[in-house]
Order: structure tokens, then C-alpha cells, then sequence
């Protein structure tokens, strides 16, 4: 079965500082790996993809995440946060398997003070 | 513009009537859903499509009905609508099954409201 866990609900950190959301996944399969961010009441935007090529992947806005295979997690970094960052993340993890089965994490809302 | 859009952003209606909620994309992506996005529930699948004319239900497809007559729409409709369908709803695309690595893009949600 398919599952992904994030493992906190809320983050907060200050200006400058590094930002560590934690994902774990679970997969019968080789999956796919995202990460999304989503604004206060704006849709989802992919931040950055995990398919099976390099385990440490650079997305946009300075984030980055590396896949740990033995340790089942996809955890998101980045070295500074600035406070546009402020918003929720989500981990995703994807099979096919005849249909694209699609899991979200219940998301990490982090928070950036001045 | 080239992407998915949905309408309306913003909808109230009262319990009982029937909604529909549009969502059109410019890609040709294969495979269309339809989320919604509760407090502590985070997104869940109501239903998805892997091409035009094939339809399949997600997670919590009751009380909700979709259609897939052309590959660019994915019309969402609420046949009763009830307080409980009160949500935001996201509908999303993906390029391609084929392969893990079709991430997908959403459109910028529709707030529902049932009174």
C-alpha cells in the first residue's frame, strides 16, 4: 500500500534560518516523489520532482530534497528561509500501476519570523 | 494562456441545488482529477480520468458526478449539494501515466459554500 506521513504539522522557524520538513513514504513500487507548495488561497505549485535519477533534487526558490531509500524519506530543505516562504508544503508520493495512483501527505504549514 | 483554469473561484449555493464545477486545461494532459481540501483531512481524490470518456472514482466519490466528453474539460457536478460538500475543490492534470514521473498541476480552486 501507499502511504505518505508527514511527520509534523507545523513548522516555525525565523528569518535566515534552515528550514527541515520531514516526509517519510511508503511504496510497494519504485515511486515518484513531490513536493508542493500552496499559498494562502492559491492552488498547489510543484516545488520540485524525485524520479529515480539523482537522490538529491534542486527545485525552485532554493529548496531541495534528498531521497533515502533505506530510510523511506524525502525530507525538504532549505539553507535560509525567507518570510516568502511562509505557506503550507505538501509531500506526494506517485505510482503507475495501469492508473497514476496519487497520495498526499496532510501537509506542513511553516511559518517564518521576523 | 497555456495551464488549467477553474470556475467559478467563488460559489454559494443552497442544499439541494445542483452545482457544476468547470475545470479546463490548454496542455492536452491524458489524466484530469478532482480533489478537495478539508481542514485535517488535507486533499482527498473524489475522481479522476486517464483519458476522454473514461472516468473512475477516487477516494470520496459520493454525492458528486464527472464527465469527460473532451480531453481539455473535466466538469465536476454536485447533484444534491449538501453542507457537508462545503469545501474547496482543486482540480489537477498530469500528463501521462506512463512512467512515475508526471507530477501534477492544479488549478487554483473553487471555494464552495453550501447554506
Amino acid at each position: 500500500a501507499q502511504s505518505v506521513t508527514q511527520l509534523d504539522s507545523h513548522v516555525s522557524v525565523s528569518e535566515g534560518t534552515p528550514v527541515l520538513l520531514r516526509c517519510n513514504y511508503s511504496s510497494s513500487y519504485s515511486p515518484s516523489l513531490f513536493w508542493y507548495v500552496q499559498h494562502p488561497n492559491k492552488g498547489l505549485q510543484l516545488l520540485l520532482k524525485y524520479t529515480s535519477a539523482a537522490t538529491l533534487v534542486k527545485g525552485i526558490n532554493g529548496f531541495e530534497a534528498e531521497f533515502k531509500k533505506s530510510e523511506t524519506s524525502f525530507h525538504l530543505t532549505k539553507p535560509s528561509a525567507h518570510m516568502s516562504d511562509a505557506a503550507e508544503y505538501f509531500c506526494v508520493v506517485s505510482e503507475t500501476r495501469g492508473y497514476q495512483k496519487v497520495t498526499f501527505g496532510t501537509g506542513t504549514k511553516l511559518q517564518v519570523i521576523p | 494562456d497555456a495551464g488549467i483554469t477553474q470556475s467559478p473561484r467563488y460559489k454559494i449555493t443552497e442544499t439541494g441545488r445542483q452545482v457544476t464545477l468547470m475545470c479546463h486545461q490548454t496542455w492536452s494532459h491524458s489524466y484530469m482529477f478532482w480533489y478537495r481540501q478539508d481542514l485535517g483531512h488535507g486533499l482527498r481524490l473524489i475522481y479522476y480520468s486517464a483519458a476522454a470518456d473514461i472516468t473512475d472514482k477516487g477516494e470520496v466519490p459520493d454525492g458528486y458526478v464527472v464527465s469527460r466528453s473532451k480531453t481539455e474539460n473535466f466538469p465536476l457536478t454536485l447533484e444534491s449539494a449538501t453542507r457537508s460538500q462545503t469545501s474547496v475543490y482543486f482540480c489537477a492534470s498530469s500528463e501521462s501515466a506512463r512512467g512515475n514521473g508526471s507530477p501534477l498541476h492544479f488549478g487554483n480552486g473553487t471555494r464552495l459554500t453550501v447554506t
